[in-house]
């Protein structure tokens, strides 16, 4: 059982275009949507999170947009630059993360120049 | 500062060993995850530590899977008999927390292959 979807699987935009990446989830007790950045051979960097009495939260160029009655969340990155290119996973955790987190399959994006 | 370490690195094993990861978390983080992450996939729960207890291991695959934390900082996941299934990058956080969330810090892995 996938208790977080995301899509698209990979993503390709080309530099200072908008990068956008969407999960939806089943459990309504989560209260904890955070986005991870991965590089190759490291592991995930928390990049933004958001809790779901929020419908958007901005920081520099990423935002989180929530809608909590559909149970999806996405992440949108402006302006996109060649060092973003790496892999974003979607979670979900109940209790602010400090239960487990439920990852999303993942979304690798490249950045073309 | 320094960020969780893990070690070692890469680890091949013949299928049928048995091996040891070790993560070494931040200082002062009193709770630690261990995550497996398959190729192409995003990182799975294994199990839990609040200082020294383990508090879920719900995620840990099979008997053969063992995490302990005896001093509630340094742990060591144990993997017995290991199978080609059990190939995957293995990832330790500790965590912290900040304001209204817990926030987790990983390290860059254990990528184990097991022949």
């Amino acid at each position: 059982q996938q208790q977080v979807k995301q899509s698209p699987q990979s993503l390709i935009v080309q530099k200072g275009g908008i990068s956008i990446i969407n999960c939806a989830y089943e459990n309504t007790a989560f209260d904890y949507f955070p986005w991870y950045q991965q590089f190759p051979g490291k592991g995930p960097a928390l990049l933004i999170a958001i809790r779901p009495d929020v419908s958007e939260k901005k920081e520099g160029r990423f935002t989180i947009s929530f809608n909590k009655s559909a149970k999806q969340f996405s992440l949108h990155i402006m302006d996109s630059q060649p060092g973003d290119s790496a892999t974003y996973f979607c979670a979900a955790s109940r209790r602010g993360g400090s239960e487990k987190l439920v990852f999303g399959k993942g979304t690798k994006l490249t950045v073309n120049p | 500062g320094a960020g969780v370490s893990q070690s070692p690195r890469y680890k091949v094993a013949k299928r049928g060993q048995d091996v040891a990861l070790r993560c070494d978390p931040i200082s002062g983080h009193v709770s630690l995850f261990w995550y497996q992450q398959a190729l192409g996939q995003g990182p799975e729960f294994l199990t839990y530590f609040q200082n020294e207890a383990q508090l879920d291991k719900s995620g840990l695959p099979s008997d053969r899977f063992f995490a302990e934390r005896p001093e509630g900082s340094v742990s060591t996941l144990k993997i017995q008999r290991t199978q080609q299934e059990d190939s995957a990058v293995y990832l330790c956080a500790s965590s912290s927390r900040q304001g209204w969330y817990e926030k987790l810090f990983f390290g860059s892995g254990t990528q184990l292959s097991v022949l």
